[in-house]
């Protein structure tokens, strides 16, 4: 089956410990994308990547890294959570940015 | 950073009307435009995408482009309550048309 999985789905954590969201897809795309989704401030993409380490900047790119060390992979890391980084995080993926992003579920995280 | 507007809402419409949801965008050189429905607590997926100027008509589902007018519509013809879920437009922007960037979404409510 066609997917995108994230982990973990929920994550509840403390302020400045660092940790790693993993994104993975199957389908064998070049593209793939972060976004972060809050209330009132709609979906938001943090960093994208065109290819194997090729990543670029979104639109709120402050407080995260990535990596893109193979196709399928594409883990967003927090260095140093802090409260503001509480939100709904998507993984998605797609041919081109031209072309249908898949979405993967979500991951709810929780900076305390 | 480029924008993407859409009307909050909530829109609300009785079963089997029109609904009529509209997306302006700031970047004049965006390529390719989006249509996403989201339900509540779910992951985007995607319902249209529109390249060119004009209609594109996809069962019940219509979406609209002026690019002129830096305008994206989609119209839900035979609404139904199923339809009811928040609808996101995306608009690929930068330079190279890689960044993706979602408006706020705009909640649709269809009323048996």
């Amino acid at each position: 089956e066609a997917q995108v999985t994230q982990n973990p789905r929920y994550l509840i954590t403390v302020t400045g410990k660092k940790l790693t969201v993993t994104c993975s897809q199957n389908m064998n795309h070049e593209y793939m994308s972060w976004y972060r989704q809050d209330p009132g401030l709609g979906l938001r993409q943090i960093y994208y990547s065109m290819n194997v380490e090729v990543t670029d900047k979104g639109d709120v790119p402050e407080g995260y890294k990535v990596s893109r060390k193979e196709k399928r992979n594409f883990p967003l890391i927090l260095e140093s959570p802090s409260p503001n980084q509480t939100s709904l995080y998507f993984c998605a993926s797609s041919v081109t940015p031209r072309a249908k992003q898949y979405f993967g579920p979500g991951t709810r995280l929780t900076v305390t | 950073q480029k924008e993407v507007e859409q009307n909050s809402g909530p829109l609300s419409v009785p079963e089997g009307a029109i609904a009529s949801l509209n997306c302006t965008y700031s970047d004049r050189g965006s390529q390719s435009f989006f249509w996403y429905r989201q339900y509540s607590g779910k992951s985007p997926e995607l319902i249209m995408f529109i390249y060119s100027n004009g209609d594109k008509e996809d069962g019940r589902f219509t979406a609209q482009l002026n690019k002129a007018s830096q305008y994206v519509s989609l119209l839900i013809r035979d609404s139904q309550p199923s339809d009811s879920a928040t609808y996101l437009c995306a608009v690929t922007s930068g330079g190279s048309n890689y960044k993706l960037t979602f408006g706020k979404g705009t909640l649709l409510t269809v009323n048996p």
